[in-house]
């Protein structure tokens, strides 16, 4: 079992629509669950990232953790065409001693259809 | 935050050759990282190029396929030796910023290569 899986899509959704974004873990050590977004052609983006169990929200963006579950979201309110992009979970690790790991999913296409 | 700069942006690689990666960040920062994203894969960690010491390498990546350079604290270089049809891939550089917290990494725009 991979330690970070997401479901690679592709997703389609009309603008002004909620989009939910998910992934599961395997590892419970670890400690920081991120979401990059990714445009095409280009390097993933930092987009929020969160620690505990709980919501966080960034303006249209609510990341979620459920630790009990291993499972992280993102919800993407009034989405935008803008918002097409590919989109990466990513759990973090600290082991100490400078040691630490970033651990990806495989990412999730999204379109939002003006 | 870091700007990340890669050259080339693209390239295309006849088997057996070798390209150099360039890596150049807007700031000085310690900690650089090189990854692989294969279609349809995760991003995966090559290794870690952090000033002054040599480079680690992750498991399944070996220094004689993938030398990195980091000569001073704004800029590395990755070379893909001896390529094949498997190393057609984007290689992003990534690094850790130094007034930022270890979790927040920045990526360039990485470089897309194609191996014939």
């Amino acid at each position: 079992q991979k330690e970070v899986e997401q479901d690679p899509g592709p997703l389609s959704v009309p603008e002004g629509a909620i989009v939910s974004l998910n992934c599961t873990y395997s590892n419970s050590a670890f400690q920081y669950f991120m979401w990059y977004r990714q445009y095409s052609r280009k390097g993933p983006e930092l987009l929020m990232y969160t620690y505990s169990s709980g919501n966080k929200e960034d303006g249209r963006f609510t990341a979620q953790v459920d630790k009990s579950s291993k499972y992280i979201s993102l919800f993407i309110r009034d989405s935008q065409p803008s918002d097409s992009a590919t989109y990466l979970c990513a759990i973090f690790t600290y082991s100490g001693a400078g040691s630490y790991q970033l651990t990806f999913g495989k990412g999730t296409k999204l379109s939002v259809i003006p | 935050s870091a700007v990340i700069s890669q050259k080339p942006s693209r390239d295309i690689c006849q088997r057996g050759t070798s390209l150099t990666i360039q890596c150049q960040v807007d700031s000085q920062v310690t900690m650089m990282f090189w990854y692989r994203q294969q279609p349809g894969q995760s991003l995966t960690l090559i290794a870690t190029a952090n000033q002054g010491s040599e480079a680690t390498y992750e498991s399944g990546f070996v220094i004689d396929k993938f030398p990195i350079s980091r000569p001073n604290l704004t800029f590395s270089t990755l070379t893909v030796s001896n390529m094949s049809p498997e190393d057609s891939s984007i290689y992003l550089c990534s690094v850790l910023p130094e007034d930022g917290s270890q979790e927040t990494q920045y990526f360039g725009p990485g470089t897309r290569l194609l191996v014939l």
